[in-house]
């Protein structure tokens, strides 16, 4: 099928760890977004990609460092994670023209301890 | 900066009664604007959007919007609500005098259709 994936679907761990979310798509698509959703089911922008080149960071704590291989994947890996991470993260992808509509991931529910 | 503003927290309708879900948008240049809706534990879905033409647009399930500059408001309509329609709803506005492709999204209206 074709669509935005992302592993692992859920995600619970102790603060101080460190974890990644990897995001795959496979719609062609060259620009890809990751966004947090917090309990209050707001959702924000963190990062965007374009052919692996970083185009958006929204003032994102620098914890959060986002890898794009290529520019299919894009990953998101969190360091010494804090209890107001926790949190659904999504995956979304688009080609890059300003027209074009974002397609989301099914989520990643991240949880703190 | 871009900003998108959903009034309602929550609607409530009867099945086979209209559902108007409000949005209003700010931009300092010309909006694209977009509708999702999110199913309980899943990823968001794309509805519709509206870029440039007509004012009125139609998406998927039976959902529509009109785009109204003077009001700059783009609210999301269906004339016969479903059960199954209940879920909650974002819309979102791209500003097009704005870099990059960012997309901010309004707070979220969750719909409750009751049978």
């Amino acid at each position: 099928d074709t669509a935005v994936s992302q592993t692992p679907k859920y995600l619970v761990t102790q603060m101080g760890n460190d974890k990644s979310i990897k995001c795959e798509q496979n719609l062609g698509h060259d620009t890809m977004y990751w966004y947090k959703q917090d309990s209050k089911k707001f959702l924000k922008i963190m990062f965007s990609y374009n052919n692996k080149e970083l185009i958006i960071n929204e003032t994102v704590p620098n914890r959060f460092s986002p890898k794009s291989p290529d520019k299919a994947h894009l990953n998101l890996h969190i360091n010494s994670l804090e209890l107001g991470d926790s949190a659904v993260y999504f995956c979304a992808s688009s080609r890059r023209t300003r027209q074009e509509t974002q397609y989301f991931g099914p989520g990643t529910r991240l949880l703190v301890l | 900066a871009q900003s998108v503003a959903q009034p309602e927290d929550q609607v409530n309708v009867a099945e086979g009664n209209p559902l108007t879900v409000k949005c209003t948008y700010s931009v300092s240049g010309n909006p694209y604007l977009f509708w999702y809706v999110q199913y309980p534990n899943r990823g968001l879905q794309f509805l519709l959007k509206y870029i440039t033409g007509d004012n009125l647009v139609k998406g998927s399930y039976g959902f529509e919007a009109e785009f109204n500059k003077s009001q700059t408001s783009f609210h999301l309509k269906k004339p016969s609500a479903l059960v199954s329609d209940s879920a909650l709803y974002f819309c979102a506005v791209r500003d097009l005098a704005a870099a990059g492709n960012k997309l901010t999204f309004g707070g979220g209206t969750r719909v409750l259709v009751k049978p």
